[in-house]
């Protein structure tokens, strides 16, 4: 069975930074790309950041560019998102999730059950 | 980026009726278009990918079709457990930009 789960959320202040975990298992994790996908209270989804299997290839939605890092460890199924200068509207769930490919592209097969960041003094 | 559109943002269904949701893509995303369902306090599920196959363990009674522009998710008759938000996803830009619908709810008439 498919299992991701998320933890490293909490209560941070504006400016500061958090570090988020997915544990994977129950699949070849080195064997797909995965993404992290955040959703604000009472918001729709709003994707975040792409890692290819083997982290050689990074990609993040432009609102976290230059504050977050996508990264992986294959050795420990384990994916994270580094936040830095973290801001109010970056208070969200953050899901991680698994990305199946079809021809090239790639959609959201399984999703964790979300760790909350909440950003505020 | 391609801009997603889903329509209504909220739609009163009977249980037992017929559901219909729709979603617009600002540009062409061939079949890239897959349909989540989110619960409250629940992690998203995937219904559909490739715009119209069900993913493993969804009913028949989901069924996703269109191609392009515009796109159709229909609950043929509803059950309880399906009231809930959806939300289409286009990932035609693999691997980025991706984005989301709105989302619809689908709420008890």
């Amino acid at each position: 069975e498919v299992q991701l789960v998320e933890s490293g959320g909490g209560l941070v202040q504006p400016g500061g930074s958090l570090r988020l975990s997915c544990a994977a298992s129950g699949f070849t994790f080195s064997s797909y790309w995965m993404s992290w996908v955040r959703q604000a209270p009472g918001k729709g989804l709003e994707w975040v950041a792409n890692i290819k299997q083997d982290g050689s290839e990074k990609y993040y939605v432009d609102s976290v560019k230059g504050r977050f890092t996508i990264s992986r460890d294959n050795a420990k199924n384990s994916l994270y998102l580094q936040m830095n200068s973290l801001r109010a509207e970056d208070t969200a769930v953050y899901y991680c999730a698994r990305a199946d490919c079809s021809g090239g592209s790639c959609y959201s097969s399984y999703w964790g059950q979300g760790t909350l960041v909440t950003v505020s003094s | 980026e391609i801009v997603m559109t889903q329509s209504p943002a909220t739609l009163s269904v009977s249980p037992g009726e017929r559901a219909t949701l729709s979603c617009r893509a600002s540009q062409s995303v061939s079949s890239n278009l897959a349909w989540y369902q989110q619960k409250p306090g629940q992690a998203p599920r995937l219904l559909i990918y490739g715009a119209s196959t069900r993913a493993t363990g969804i009913p028949a009674r989901f069924s996703g079709s269109g191609s392009g522009t515009e796109f159709t998710l229909t609950i043929s008759s509803l059950q309880s457990e399906d009231f809930a938000v959806y939300y289409c996803q286009q990932y035609n830009n693999w691997p980025f930009p991706l984005t989301f619908g709105g989302g619809t709810k689908v709420e008890i008439k």
